[in-house]
């Protein structure tokens, strides 16, 4: 069954203090991994796609890299406007349009 | 440009009152969606409309009708819904190619059914 599993579900991180949040992933072929950010009540703002393993992607304070099972959201020197919740999802080779998601990291950043 | 639009961003109705949401986007992707989204979960596909015809329906109940005019607009009309189906409306849209279907979404449309 194709699956994704976010960790941790949650992370309090004072100010500057980098980590990473992690993206595991069972599917039959994959097509492609996103990378969202979700403030309350908004709608997931797009961060990064990774298509293949080895891939690497820069934004900011954010990377997201790649394996054959999972993805790292790698965040350095985070700040409070960081706060969110990072939402993971795949799409697998046999499908168009569906998405399957992660439940969510909410990230804290406390000054 | 990566902007989807959507109105209302609220919207609160009876459940005998009909409505519609609203969502248009002009990067001239081919392929939109509605999703359904509830408090601490992921965003949950409810239809896909792709080159203007209904491509996926998820068992969607009949009181959520969609409705696709022109490949930038994408309606969600809603008729006779329960408590239940409050929630955070998503719109999105892609390029539809096959290759690059990286989903791009709206702010969101809150629905509160009374």
């Amino acid at each position: 069954e194709d699956q994704v599993t976010q960790s941790p579900e949650a992370l309090r991180l004072q100010e500057g203090e980098s980590s990473s949040l992690n993206c595991s992933y069972t599917v039959s072929g994959l097509r492609g991994l996103f990378w969202y950010r979700q403030d309350p009540g908004k709608g997931p703002e797009f961060l990064f796609t990774l298509y293949s393993a080895g891939e690497e992607k820069e934004k900011e304070r954010l990377k997201a890299t790649l394996t054959k099972k999972e993805s790292f959201l790698h965040i350095t020197a985070p700040k409070p406007e960081d706060s969110a919740t990072y939402l993971c999802a795949v799409q697998a080779s046999n499908s168009n349009y569906q998405l399957i998601w992660g439940a969510g990291t909410k990230l804290i950043i406390k000054p | 440009d990566t902007e989807v639009t959507q109105t209302p961003k609220h919207l609160v109705m009876g459940m005998t009152n009909k409505k519609s949401l609203k969502c248009e986007q002009h990067m001239g992707h081919r392929a939109m969606y509605w999703y359904k989204q509830k408090a601490k979960k992921p965003p949950e596909l409810m239809f896909v409309y792709s080159y203007e015809k209904l491509s996926i329906n998820e068992s969607v109940p009949s009181r959520f009708s969609p409705e696709c005019p022109n490949s930038s607009l994408l309606n969600l009309h809603l008729h006779a819904l329960q408590p239940e189906d409050s929630a955070l409306y998503l719109c999105a849209s892609s390029q539809d190619t096959g290759y690059e279907d990286t989903q791009y979404f709206g702010p969101g449309t809150r629905l509160t059914v009374l």
